[in-house]
Formats: structure tokens, C-alpha cells, sequence
């Protein structure tokens, strides 16, 4: 039983490339979330997606993109990377008022 | 827009010293609050719900409504207990969006 998985699980990028983060949950879960993870700022949520279809964004979307390509999957697109989106990146997914299952995290330098 | 605030940035305490992690939120109606915890190094875990009302490896947590609190206790700390935690708070509506607060690191001296 894998959870959420998250790939990579680090990145090393030079400003202004692209990459898409991916994640995967195997437990029929209908939300799913991307959160950076920041020092002294706690997580943040960029861009969630609520059920198969529907994207939203979060506290902190500029600079990114998401798609729910089906109930398992939802990846999170930087198209042109800056040194503020040095980060740890979280997927996770839930399934009403259950609590998050975290995927192991994603650490993301852009220099 | 709910807030979740944990005001310790770090807290050190000894083994077997009863421990006390701050929460406090603010939201006009009736939120669902957890705690998570993240180990040295592994991913984000729950650790427990109000809603459940229970005890998971000794910690507990009582959410009270007039003072927006939602303390995380254990009565006495173990070294394993090192960890960062965070409260979060989750608005229900058929899934969750959840606030997180900034985190408290805790250190467990031996």
C-alpha cells in the first residue's frame, strides 16, 4: 500500500527551466493538494483539486500550474522556475474530514 | 479567512517533563482540527483529530471553543517526541482546505 508518491524527490533547476512534479495516491481519495513547505512559514498551499476535473487555486498559485489528469494523479507544472520556488514540495490527498496523507516530499533548488 | 497560530517556534523540554504545544485559530464557524507531525527527514503524518477524541502515542488534545485553542499534551515526553508539529485547520464542505499553522519543533533533551 504506497499512499501518495511524489517524484523526484529532488530537483536541482536552473532559473527560468520548467519541470512538472508528479504524485500519485492509490487510495480511491477524491481531493488532492500541493503545499510548499517553507521555513518559518509553515505549509502553504498553492493549488488543490477537490474531485476528479475541478482545479483550484490556494494561497500561493503565481508561477504555477496544476492538472488532475485522473482520480490518482495530479502533477504541478513550474513553467519558468525562480530562485523563490526553492522549496519542499508536499502532495497529499484526503477524502472528507479523514486528515491529509502526505506524500515524502519533493526538494526543489532553482539557482 | 481562518488563521491557525502556533507561537513557539521551538520548544525544548526534558524526557519525562510533561509537554504543552500551543494552537490557537480563528474562524467565525466550526472548524475540524488536527495535528501533524513530521519526523527528522520523513513525510508528514497525522497525528491526531478532535473529532476522534483520542490518544495517539500519549498525546492528546481538547479542543476548546471559547479560548480557540487546540493544545497538543503529552505527560511526559519521550526522546522519540522530537519532531516538528503542526496544527492545522480544515473548513469541511465534502473535502479539505486546510490552514496550517507555522510549526513548533520540539526537543526532547535526554
Amino acid at each position: 500500500n504506497a499512499g501518495v508518491t511524489q517524484t523526484p524527490k529532488f530537483q536541482v533547476l536552473k532559473t527560468g527551466q520548467s519541470m512538472t512534479l508528479q504524485c500519485a495516491q492509490d487510495m480511491n481519495h477524491n481531493s488532492m493538494y500541493w503545499y510548499r513547505q517553507d521555513p518559518g512559514m509553515g505549509l502553504r498551499l498553492i493549488y488543490y483539486s477537490a474531485s476528479e476535473g475541478t482545479t483550484d487555486k490556494g494561497e500561493v498559485p503565481n508561477g504555477y500550474n496544476v492538472s488532475r489528469l485522473n482520480k490518482r494523479e495530479f502533477s504541478l507544472r513550474l513553467e519558468s522556475a525562480a530562485p523563490s520556488q526553492t522549496s519542499v514540495y508536499f502532495c497529499a490527498s484526503s477524502e472528507w474530514d479523514y486528515g491529509y496523507t502526505f506524500g515524502s516530499g519533493t526538494r526543489l533548488t532553482v539557482v | 479567512a481562518q488563521r491557525v497560530t502556533q507561537p513557539e517556534k521551538l520548544l525544548s523540554v526534558f524526557k519525562g517533563a510533561p509537554v504543552e504545544l500551543k494552537c490557537n485559530y480563528s474562524y467565525s464557524g466550526s472548524p475540524e482540527l488536527f495535528w501533524y507531525v513530521q519526523y527528522s527527514r520523513q513525510r508528514l503524518q497525522l497525528l491526531l483529530r478532535h473529532i476522534s477524541r483520542e490518544s495517539i502515542k500519549g498525546f492528546t488534545a481538547d479542543l476548546n471553543k471559547g479560548e480557540t485553542s487546540f493544545h497538543l499534551k503529552k505527560p511526559f515526553a519521550q526522546e522519540e517526541d522530537s519532531a516538528m508539529y503542526y496544527c492545522a485547520l480544515s473548513i469541511s464542505g465534502g473535502y479539505q482546505k486546510v490552514t496550517f499553522g507555522t510549526g513548533t519543533k520540539l526537543q526532547v533533551i535526554p
